[in-house]
């Protein structure tokens, strides 16, 4: 079984759209993330996510949201759709232990978004 | 977040040669964490440190973390051509992981 799973793999839609990627986890864990990986390959966090406090990247642009249903789920809506925000989207997941620190993320395989 | 500065950018090598890959910064980290990322996959983690000066292998691959505690590297031995793929340190920032920009590994038969 998948421990992160994203859908869909593939995303292309016009300027101007509205989309959203769906991630799940089935891994228990209690908190999520989504990177953002640009041509260069570069992976920068944009969100993290549990049930107490959203944490926001402060260079991710509003049209960004996360949506979390539940526990194992966090979904990324991305409203007014720009040509740079073509890139590769990550979700992951950890678990908090104590002390507030976080044990190893596992990530997703990724959704290649491409904005025409 | 912090800079962390991976070196080299890309590697291309034969089969068989060991590769030798590091990250440094000019903050302090409590873990060091080495992931690889296969084409048209997440990254996946090989390697994690938590203590300077600790020392682990994985297989083929040993990681250090610096007495510092301000840089890391990345040992592979005798390399195989499913090596290839893009490798990431990364640290914990406190909310998230803080990566390199990768050092993309190519391994040629």
């Amino acid at each position: 079984d998948t421990a992160v799973s994203q859908t869909p793999k593939y995303l292309v839609t016009q300027m101007g759209n509205d989309k959203s990627i769906k991630c799940e986890q089935n891994l228990g864990h209690d908190t999520m993330y989504w990177y953002k990986q640009d041509s260069k390959k570069f992976l920068k966090i944009m969100f993290s996510y549990n049930n107490k406090e959203l944490i926001i990247n402060e260079t991710v642009p509003n049209r960004f949201s996360p949506k979390s249903p539940d526990k194992a789920h966090l979904n990324l809506h991305i409203n007014s759709l720009e040509l740079g925000d073509s890139a590769v989207y990550f979700c992951a997941s950890s678990q908090e232990i104590s002390g507030g620190s976080k044990e190893t993320q596992y990530f997703g395989p990724g959704t290649r978004l491409l904005v025409l | 977040g912090q800079q962390l500065n991976q070196s080299p950018q890309s590697m291309f090598i034969q089969e068989g040669e060991d590769v030798s890959m590091n990250c440094t910064s000019s903050s302090i980290f409590n873990t060091w964490l080495w992931y690889k990322q296969d084409p048209g996959e997440g990254p996946v983690l090989l390697i994690a440190l938590y203590k300077a000066g600790e020392l682990t292998s994985n297989g083929r691959l040993t990681a250090q973390f610096g007495i510092t505690r301000k840089d890391s590297f990345l040992n592979i031995s005798a390399s195989i051509p499913s090596d290839v793929g893009i490798y990431f340190c990364a640290s914990n920032s406190g909310y998230a992981l803080n990566f390199g920009k990768g050092t993309s590994l190519l391994v040629t038969p």
